[in-house]
Order: structure tokens, then sequence, then C-alpha cells
């Protein structure tokens, strides 16, 4: 199926750790976004990358590090995880030329004990 | 001036009846007003959107209605129908600015049988 997808699903991890989420589209989009979305649904863009390069860094934390290794693919890093961090973090995607069409994947609930 | 502010945070309305959520904007420099339904457990879906020049827009039982001296948006779903039931959130997004979406803060919507 044609689609953004996100590996895990699911994040239980301690205080302190450091993790990734993977994120992958088949849509042959050029573009692509990390969202964190908060306890109160609050949605709000952390990141995004045009074609492997780093196009939109919000005021985030520099434990937050995306990665970009081609266009259909944008990891996120989180070093030295804390309670604060824990969030659904949503991959996205949008066509070239074309920010107005943003395709979501399922999302990544991660909670830091 | 980045916010959108969206109202209520949550809504009840019974089957068939109309639901009606409310954003309001302050930068007029925003180009794109998308809105996007959101499901327990998955990312968010874009539903329907519209630009500055147009005053309304129409896609099934969706309708936006567009107020730009006001900047001010809103959402009505006719014949509201359980299937409906999801977080919807308005957003304004600058286009030239690499496709950066700001995000209302969300309502959740219940209809009941």
């Amino acid at each position: 199926d044609t689609a953004v997808s996100q590996t895990p699903k699911y994040l239980v991890t301690q205080m302190g750790n450091d993790k990734s989420i993977k994120c992958e589209q088949n849509l042959g989009h050029d573009t692509m976004y990390w969202y964190k979305q908060d306890s109160k649904k609050f949605l709000k863009i952390m990141f995004s990358y045009n074609n492997k390069e780093l196009i939109i860094n919000e005021t985030v934390p520099n434990r937050f590090s995306p990665k970009s290794p081609d266009k259909a693919h944008l990891n996120l890093h989180i070093n030295s995880l804390e309670l604060g961090d824990s969030a659904v973090y949503f991959c996205a995607s949008s066509p070239p030329l074309a920010p107005d069409t943003q395709y979501f994947g399922p999302g990544t609930r991660l909670t830091v004990l | 001036q980045q916010q959108v502010k969206q109202s209520p945070q949550s809504l009840i309305v019974q089957k068939g009846g109309i639901s009606i959520i409310n954003c309001a904007y302050e930068n007029t420099a925003f180009d794109y007003f998308p809105w996007y339904q959101q499901f327990p457990g998955k990312g968010p879906a874009l539903l329907i959107a519209i630009r500055p020049d147009v005053s309304e827009k129409k896609e099934g039982r969706f309708t936006i209605s567009f107020n730009k001296s006001a900047k001010q948006f809103s959402l009505h779903i006719m014949d509201s129908q359980p299937g409906d039931s999801a977080t919807y959130f308005c957003a304004a997004l600058l286009w030239s600015n690499t496709g950066k979406l700001i995000f209302g803060q969300g309502t959740t919507l219940q209809v009941k049988p």
C-alpha cells in the first residue's frame, strides 16, 4: 500500500535513554515533516526536510535530531529522553511544490518513564 | 501572530444536526486554510481546504466559510453522523514559508445516534 509509515507504533523507555523513530513514505513526495502532538492533542511542527535538506527547524531542544538518508525517509533521533518528551510523534509528507497537501503517518506514541 | 485559535474545544451534536467549528487567525500572510480530521489512534487526514480569495467551499456534507475581513473561518458539517465523531483541526499555511502548517487547538466532536 502507498502510505506514510512509522516504526515503532509504541515506544516506552526510561528517562535518559536515547531512542529513534523511523519514517518512510512511498508516495514519491520530496518533502517530509515531523510533528509533535501533546497530551492535549495540540499539533506542532518540529522539522521539515525537502530532498534531504533541512527546511524548517522549529524551537526544539537540540536533543532532537532529524536525519534524512534519502527523500523517502526521515528519522527522528532523541537523546537523553525527558518526561516532557512523552507525546505522539507524527511523520508527514507532501508532494513537490504542494505543501498544502500533507499526508500523515499513523503516529508513534512515546512514553518516557 | 502565528497562532490559530479554535473553538469550541468539544462539541456534542445529535445525529442529523449541524456541527460548527470556528477558527480565527492574526497573520494576514496566511494563504491557505485546511481542515484536518483525526480519528483516535490515527494520524490527521486532510478533509477540506480553502484559499483566502474564496468565501465558501463545499464538499459533500462539509463546508468551509471564510471571512477574510474578520480573519475567521469555520467548518460546517451538515447532517452530522456518528461516523463523523473525531477531532477536527483547523490550520493555516504560509505557503511561501516552506509549507509550515500552524494548527488550531482541535475540537473533539461527538455525534450521538
